[in-house]
């Protein structure tokens, strides 16, 4: 079954670093790594996404295990903000999208 | 620029009845794909539009239905209600169609309740 896995709950203190892990072994190379986050009463909203290398941007960076088989978003300093649900979802060729359960992340100020 | 917006964001059925829900996509996106969001079941994919075309269909029923005018504007049907179909229905548009590489923008969703 082409599953992603994810921890049910994750809690970080507000200014640290977070890193939420994502599985997802049954991985083909030609297939994408997306990540969104959804806040309460709003739809998802695009965090990151990425193929085989790492990735960065201005919300968060993607590490992509050399294997493929996880991957993990890291929020550099987490703010009261990034308290949301964070969905992991792979992509294969035919847009055959998989939806993580999602990883909710509480922030403690 | 203006975000997805989805039309209306709130509703209550009956059993039975069908129901229309809208989506405006964001200027310039040719693609419009829905998706389905319960507490059990998560998110799932309901189909994607592309230039008024058909391009990808998920795994739901016939009474699931959707289509896409030519200004890229889309609308999903569900006809003959069930308790079941009760979710959050959430418009996604993007400049090209998939998701492989491609960043997908969300609306905030319509809720639909069936009594």
């Amino acid at each position: 079954d082409a599953k992603t896995t994810q921890p049910n709950s994750m809690e970080s203190n507000e200014e640290e670093p977070v890193h939420l892990p994502c599985n997802h072994s049954t991985i083909s190379g030609t297939d994408y790594i997306h990540w969104y986050r959804q806040l309460p009463s709003q739809g998802p909203e695009y965090v990151i996404h990425g193929l085989t290398s790492n990735v960065n941007n201005r919300m968060a960076s993607l590490a992509i295990a050399e294997d493929r088989k996880s991957s993990t978003l890291i929020l550099h300093r987490a703010t009261l903000r990034d308290a949301a649900v964070y969905y992991c979802i792979r992509v294969d060729n035919n847009n055959d999208m998989r939806f993580g359960a999602g990883t909710r992340l509480t922030v403690k100020p | 620029k203006a975000g997805v917006t989805q039309t209306p964001r709130y509703l209550i059925k009956t059993r039975g009845q069908q129901v229309t829900l809208s989506c405006s996509p964001i200027s310039g996106h040719r693609s419009v794909s829905w998706y389905q969001q319960t507490p059990g079941q998560g998110l799932q994919f309901l189909f994607e539009y592309f230039s008024e075309t058909q391009r990808n269909k998920g795994n739901f029923p016939g009474r699931f239905s959707g289509r896409q005018f030519s200004n890229s504007r889309s609308e999903m049907n569900v006809s003959t209600l069930e308790l079941g179909d009760s979710a959050l229905y959430l418009c996604a548009s993007s400049l090209f169609g998939g998701w492989a590489g491609n960043t997908i923008y969300f609306g905030e969703g319509s809720w639909l309740t069936v009594v």
